[in-house]
């Protein structure tokens, strides 16, 4: 059973255009966190939300965090090539449970 | 600058095999854990360790073991490779145990098994 369904799993864009990832629960978590991984790399962390409703910016990314903390969204504005890569929320539940991925391709 | 560093960063074992993934950490991180990482499944969680001498299994442990003897090295253990274990493992360490602490991942380990 997957705790955190991340949708899409797959998105091909061109440069400039908006797009959002959305990461979904049942379960109410303490804190989520999301990720981007690159080919033959591991994931590294881009934020952290821990309250209900809370929005962060990380230049054109923006990151909320839903107010019952069972859901996350990230929001790309005019993506660019070098947005490529999978993003990855997880959700803190006791461990850290992560989603399934979304695979972001951004063509030039 | 090393962070998390694991060897090999590819392997092919056959059916039966045995090896261990090594895995070792410079930032005198407590918290340590292994996942692979499967196409359209995310990472799941195989083993954590809190300190040295403390293990513990996560989501798909059947099949790997670990030990922590240092705060630096975690190694992952196939007794007994098989089809099912193809992926690709990813070591990882935080400095904390809180739900905040960001986890530092390795580059990862692609392991075939034939």
């Amino acid at each position: 059973t997957q705790l955190l369904e991340q949708s899409p799993q797959f998105l091909s864009i061109q440069e400039g255009e908006n797009l959002t990832v959305y990461c979904n629960s049942s379960s109410v978590f303490s804190s989520l966190q999301w990720y981007r991984q690159e080919p033959g790399e591991g994931p590294v962390l881009l934020v952290t939300v821990v309250t209900g409703g809370e929005v962060k910016k990380l230049k054109r990314l923006t990151f909320q965090f839903g107010d019952a903390r069972k859901d996350s969204s990230l929001h790309i504005t005019a993506a660019q090539p070098g947005d490529t890569g999978l993003y990855l929320c997880a959700g803190a539940y006791g461990d850290k449970v992560f989603g399934q991925g979304t695979e972001l391709s951004v063509k030039p | 600058n090393a962070g998390v560093t694991q060897t090999p960063k590819f392997q092919v074992l056959k059916t039966g095999q045995s090896m261990t993934l090594q895995c070792a950490q410079d930032m005198n991180h407590e918290y340590m854990s292994w996942y692979r990482q499967d196409p359209g499944m995310g990472l799941r969680l195989i083993h954590y360790s809190v300190g040295a001498g403390i293990t513990d299994q996560g989501e798909v442990p059947n099949g790997y073991n670990v030990s922590r003897s240092t705060t630096e090295d975690f190694p992952l253990r196939l007794l007994s490779a098989a089809p099912s274990q193809t992926s690709v493992y990813f070591c990882a360490s935080s400095e904390e145990t809180t739900t905040v602490s960001p986890l530092h991942f390795g580059n990862g380990t692609r392991l075939t098994v034939t």
